[in-house]
């Protein structure tokens, strides 16, 4: 498969607790962009990078998450001392240097108990 | 900051039954609009996509969209329904940045 890989695709995680999730990009794409998608709503952009340099942050990602890139490829997105409102399903996504069609992998689902 | 409205919530419809679902953006620059599809325990996928030229696009399984300019929308369609096309339609809207604007989504079920 040689699609955006996400890793895991499920935690249930108690409330303060730390969580990290892991995206895989399609090996060519050097964006890569986390979303959060909660019921009832569309993706909503959390944060970009471009290879390694993160370039972009939302005002959604408050100080409690951390989402890195350290060698291009692989990022993770870490949310530490969780509470219940971080329920939702955290997305990646990646495309093509100055692509604009971006391709979604299939989500981690994140529930905070 | 651009938004995407997507005025259906939730559609129901028949087999054979032709299907036009709304989208309107707010932004009043150039934008580059799409439309993705997410099948019952699938992830996005891209349905079709608008940059330029010609306003009328078409994209896989035979849906197709409109550009209109004048009304900010960019509505999908399709002529005839299949039950497999009972999914989550959203509509989303890039402009030049990399900040794609999703709408809420639309849920479509489709009756065999």
């Amino acid at each position: 498969d040689t699609g955006v890989s996400q890793d895991p695709r499920h935690k249930i995680t108690k409330r303060g607790q730390n969580v990290t999730f892991r995206c895989d990009p399609i090996s060519e794409h050097n964006r890569l962009y986390w979303y959060r998608q909660t019921l009832g709503q569309g993706p909503e952009f959390l944060t970009y990078f471009q290879n390694e340099a993160q370039l972009e942050k939302s005002r959604l990602l408050s100080d409690r998450f951390s989402a890195e890139r350290p060698k291009g490829s692989f990022s993770t997105l870490e949310i530490q001392r969780t509470e219940q409102g971080d329920s939702a399903m955290y997305l990646c996504a990646s495309s093509f240097p100055g692509g604009n069609t971006i391709y979604f992998g299939e989500g981690s689902w994140l529930t905070v108990v | 900051a651009q938004s995407v409205s997507q005025h259906n919530h939730h559609v129901i419809l028949s087999e054979a039954a032709s299907l036009e679902l709304g989208c309107n953006y707010s932004y009043g620059g150039t934008v580059n609009l799409f439309w993705y599809v997410q099948y019952p325990g699938q992830h996005l996928q891209l349905l079709l996509k608008y940059f330029s030229g010609d306003p009328l696009v078409k994209g896989i399984k035979g849906f197709e969209a409109e550009f209109i300019k004048s009304k900010f929308s960019f509505n999908l369609r399709k002529p005839s329904v299949q039950w497999s096309d009972t999914a989550e339609y959203f509509c989303a809207v890039n402009a030049g940045n990399n900040d794609m604007r999703f709408g809420a989504g639309t849920r479509l079920t489709v009756k065999p």
